[in-house]
This record gives structure tokens, C-alpha cells and sequence, in this order.
């Protein structure tokens, strides 16, 4: 059966902390890794991972993928209150393409 | 680019009534579009998978007569509720597949009284 798994599920950092959020997956015919947003509304796209070992870069959001470990990460450093969102991991699955999503990481940023 | 919108955004109806919502790929056409429905404080549950031209697929439990999906073109999909109750309130979200990525709406809610 088709999986993610995301870990952590709920993290609290202070503005400046960098994080880690780990992503890891199951598929029977990888194609690619998503990484999203969801603030108050529907999930913003963040990144596509196709290939092991070449990081995406986005200001102070990267990430990263490993094919041989099905694992990913997605780093923020510098972290700012407007970080503060479910980051969302996901892979397509099914004959259809249709999104296979983790439970999402809630991070929370204080300030 | 890659933009894909919703509407309405935000709906409120009588039970018993039909609710209509439509989910447009902006810039660019989409074969396949993708409806969410999202309960707070959880994931997003795939309800259906539309194919532009034939009918939709609906995933497990999800009952086809209740929610009827239209494709009608490369860059429509309309997703209406039909006979609504209150256990139908919830956040509906489409998206739309462009080169391996799934672009979402901003999602529409529903409030059924």
C-alpha cells in the first residue's frame, strides 16, 4: 500500500531556530516528492523532487530528496512567525496520479 | 503561472438544496483535476478523480450520486453537492495536475444549515 509518513507532526520553535521536517514514503512507481503550504486556506506548492541528491532552493526553504532511503526533508532556516503553517508531503500514486499526502508537520513559530 | 481558482469561495445553503462548485486552471489546461474534502484539523481526503471527457472516478465511500463531478472542458471541473446536509459543512478543494505537480484552488467552505 501506498504511504507517507511525516515526522515531526507538531513542532514549536522561537523566530531565528532553523528546522528540519522529515518526510518519508512508499510508492510502487515513484515518479516524484511534493512539498506544500497550508496556512487558513488550500495548500500553496512549494517544491517538486524528482532526483536524489539536488536540493531545491526557495529563500530560506530547501529541500532535499533521497531515493535509495525513500526519505525527504524540507529545512527552513531563519525561521519567521509567517513560517508558522501544516507543511504538507506528497507523491502521486494510483493509475490516476491522484496525491498521496502525509498527516502534515504543524509548525508554529513564536516570536 | 499554474494558477487554478475556485468558486465561490465561501457558501452557505439551506439543507435539502444543491450547491454548485467550479474549479478553473487559469493558464493552462488540465486533463485530470483532483476534488478534496477537509474536516478541521485533518488531512485532505481525495473524494474524485475528473477526466476531462469521461466520467469521474471516486474514491471509496464517497457516493457518486451525491456528488456529481462535470468536466466539461480542458480547464472547468464543477463539483455539486446535491440534496446537502449539515454533515456535508466542510472545506472542498480541487487541483489540477500540470507536469507531475498538483496545483490547488483556494478551496471553497461550505455551511449547510
Amino acid at each position: 500500500e501506498d504511504k507517507v509518513v511525516q515526522s515531526p507532526l507538531s513542532l514549536v520553535v522561537h523566530e531565528g531556530d532553523t528546522v528540519t521536517l522529515n518526510c518519508s514514503y512508499e510508492v510502487t512507481n515513484f515518479r516524484s516528492l511534493l512539498w506544500y503550504k497550508q496556512e487558513k486556506k488550500a495548500p500553496t506548492f512549494l517544491f517538486m523532487l524528482t532526483s536524489s541528491g539536488i536540493e531545491k532552493k526557495s529563500g530560506r526553504l530547501s529541500s532535499i530528496l533521497d531515493k535509495k532511503e525513500l526519505f525527504s526533508i524540507l529545512n527552513i532556516t531563519a525561521t519567521q512567525t509567517g513560517d508558522s503553517a501544516i507543511y504538507l508531503c506528497a507523491t502521486p500514486g494510483g493509475s490516476q496520479g491522484n496525491l498521496i499526502f502525509g498527516k502534515g508537520t504543524k509548525l508554529s513559530v513564536k516570536p | 503561472g499554474a494558477v487554478v481558482s475556485q468558486h465561490p469561495s465561501r457558501v452557505i445553503c439551506k439543507s435539502g438544496t444543491s450547491v454548485k462548485i467550479e474549479c478553473r486552471s487559469l493558464d493552462f489546461q488540465a486533463t485530470t483535476m483532483f476534488w478534496y474534502r477537509q474536516f478541521p484539523k485533518q488531512s485532505l481526503m481525495l473524494m474524485a478523480t475528473s477526466n476531462e471527457g469521461s466520467k469521474a472516478t471516486y474514491e471509496q465511500g464517497v457516493e457518486k450520486d451525491k456528488f456529481l463531478i462535470n468536466h466539461a472542458s480542458l480547464t472547468l471541473s464543477t463539483l455539486t453537492v446535491t440534496s446537502a446536509h449539515p454533515e456535508d459543512s466542510s472545506f472542498y478543494i480541487c487541483s489540477a495536475s500540470l507536469l507531475e505537480t498538483q496545483y490547488f484552488g483556494p478551496g471553497t467552505r461550505l455551511l449547510v444549515l
